[in-house]
């Protein structure tokens, strides 16, 4: 049964770069089975996907978010990371570390438990 | 603004039928698979249906769904009380991005 753990700071200040790890758990990030996927959700409001990393050092970001995200993997430690730039007030969301299977398919699970992250000075 | 459209609230007392819709364009329904995320408030989403029609292995057979054209449905038959959550379609759009509907609320009366 594969688990997906989320960490980070809980608090990031506007103009920093937020960052978050997500440890895998009964799999191999680079099983090659899933893409390694990012999906944050604001308080009270919907699902937005960030993007994906493959084993194959394949990324793929949304379009709106592609000039701040970066999508990286360790595969020493079976953790994937993101890294979100330049963040503001909108950042501030849930952010869920996500196995997908397939990569132009919303096909997300397991869903690790989810990290609050809040942009504030 | 969410690229697919759902309507933000269905209700029904239990055991009724419960339908949800889900509206989108060429670029994104019209052309690629659907899926379905149920979210019971303060947990993660959970998949519901894959593959426009699909159910997971545990998604009991109350839960169906279909795909036509540029929109999709969610129905849930037999509505029980533990079914009150937050209901996500979702699929690929051509304009390279996995998009959401905005969600729809189920509640039991």
């Amino acid at each position: 049964q594969v688990q997906l753990q989320e960490s980070g700071p809980g608090l990031v200040k506007p103009s920093e770069t937020l960052s978050l790890t997500c440890t895998v758990s009964g799999a191999s990030v680079s099983s090659g089975h899933y893409y390694w996927t990012w999906i944050r959700q604001p308080p009270g409001r919907g699902l937005e996907w960030i993007g994906y990393h493959y084993f194959t050092g394949s990324t793929n970001y949304n379009p709106s978010l592609k000039s701040r995200v970066s999508i990286s993997v360790d595969t020493s430690k079976d953790q994937f990371s993101l890294e979100l730039t330049s963040v503001t007030a909108a950042d501030t969301a849930i952010y869920y570390c996500v196995g997908a299977t397939g990569h132009l398919n919303p096909w997300f699970d397991p869903w690790g438990q989810g990290t609050l992250i809040t942009v504030s000075s | 603004q969410s690229v697919l459209t759902q309507p933000p609230s269905a209700s029904g007392t239990p055991g009724q039928r419960v339908t949800i819709s889900c509206s989108g364009s060429s670029s994104n329904i019209g052309r690629n698979l659907v899926y379905w995320y149920q979210q019971v408030p303060g947990t993660a989403p959970k998949l519901l249906i894959f593959s426009n029609s699909q159910r997971p292995s545990g998604v009991p057979d109350r839960f169906s769904a279909s795909k036509s054209g540029t929109s999709a449905s969610l129905a849930i038959s037999g509505l029980r009380s533990e079914d009150e959550a937050d209901y996500y379609c979702a699929t690929w759009d051509d304009r390279l991005s996995v998009v959401f509907g905005g969600g729809t609320k189920v509640t039991v009366l």
